[in-house]
C-alpha cells in the first residue's frame, strides 16, 4: 500500500461546480497536510496548509483533515476555468526537515 | 509570501553537457532544500534533500556523481547535471522552507525544463 493514495482523474466539471478532490494516507504519523496546484510546466503552488484534524477555508477553497479516518480533501465552490490545473496532495511528519510526501495527483478540467 | 527562485527555466542542450540549476529563496533563509525529477503527467519525485553546509542527502537509485548538489547559503542550492544525457531530460523542481519560525510550509519553484538533445 502506498503512503499517499490520490485519484489521479481526469475530473472534468462544468463551471460554478462545486469540485471535490480527495487523498487516503497510511502513516498515522503524518501532522501537517499541504495542497498544491500546479500548472503545466510550473511548479507547485501551496493552496492550503492545515495542521492536524479540522477544516480550513480560503476564498473559495477549503481543506478538511480527518485524522481518524487517514481522510483528507479540498473543495473548490463555484470553480473556474482558471482552476483546471493538476491538484496535488502532500503530507509530512512533524520532525525536522521532512520531505513531503506526494499523492499522484488530480487533473483537474473545468469546463466553460 | 514565501518566494522560491528557480533559474534557468528552459535549458536545451548537446548530450555530454553539464547543466547547473540555481534554486534561490528569495525572502527567507532555508538550510533544507529538496530536490524533484518529475516526469510528464507524473508526480513528484524527491532525488535528494541539500544540506546547508553539508553533504547532501540522496534518495535510493539516484546517483550522487550524476546530479551534484551544492548549498553553499542559506539561501542558495544548486544542482548540476553532469554529462547530461538524453535519459536526464526531465522537469526538474526545487522547494524550499523557511526555518525561522516553526512548522512552515514548503514553497517551489517554477521548475526547470531540461532538454538533453
Amino acid at each position: 500500500q502506498k503512503e499517499v493514495e490520490q485519484d489521479p482523474g481526469p475530473l472534468s466539471v462544468p463551471e460554478g461546480a462545486i469540485v471535490s478532490l480527495n487523498c487516503t494516507y497510511s502513516n498515522s504519523a503524518f501532522q501537517y497536510f499541504m495542497w498544491y496546484r500546479q500548472y503545466s510546466r510550473k511548479g507547485p503552488e501551496l493552496l492550503m496548509y492545515t495542521y492536524s484534524s479540522g477544516n480550513k477555508e480560503d476564498g473559495r477553497f477549503t481543506a478538511q483533515v480527518d485524522k481518524s479516518s487517514k481522510y483528507i480533501s479540498l473543495f473548490i465552490r463555484d470553480s473556474q476555468p482558471s482552476d483546471s490545473a493538476t491538484y496535488l496532495c502532500a503530507m509530512t511528519r512533524p520532525s525536522g526537515n521532512t520531505p513531503l510526501v506526494f499523492g499522484k495527483g488530480t487533473r483537474l478540467s473545468v469546463i466553460a | 509570501g514565501a518566494v522560491v527562485s528557480q533559474h534557468p527555466s528552459w535549458v536545451i542542450c548537446k548530450s555530454g553537457t553539464s547543466v547547473k540549476i540555481e534554486c534561490r529563496s528569495l525572502d527567507f533563509q532555508a538550510t533544507t532544500m529538496f530536490w524533484y525529477r518529475q516526469f510528464p503527467k507524473q508526480s513528484l519525485m524527491l532525488m535528494a534533500t541539500s544540506n546547508e553546509g553539508s553533504k547532501a542527502t540522496y534518495e535510493q537509485g539516484v546517483e550522487k556523481d550524476k546530479f551534484l548538489i551544492n548549498h553553499a547559503s542559506l539561501t542558495l542550492s544548486t544542482l548540476t547535471v553532469t554529462s547530461a544525457h538524453p535519459e536526464d531530460s526531465s522537469f526538474y523542481i526545487c522547494s524550499a522552507r523557511d526555518t525561522g519560525p516553526p512548522n512552515q510550509p514548503q514553497h517551489f519553484g517554477d521548475g526547470t525544463r531540461l532538454s538533453i538533445l
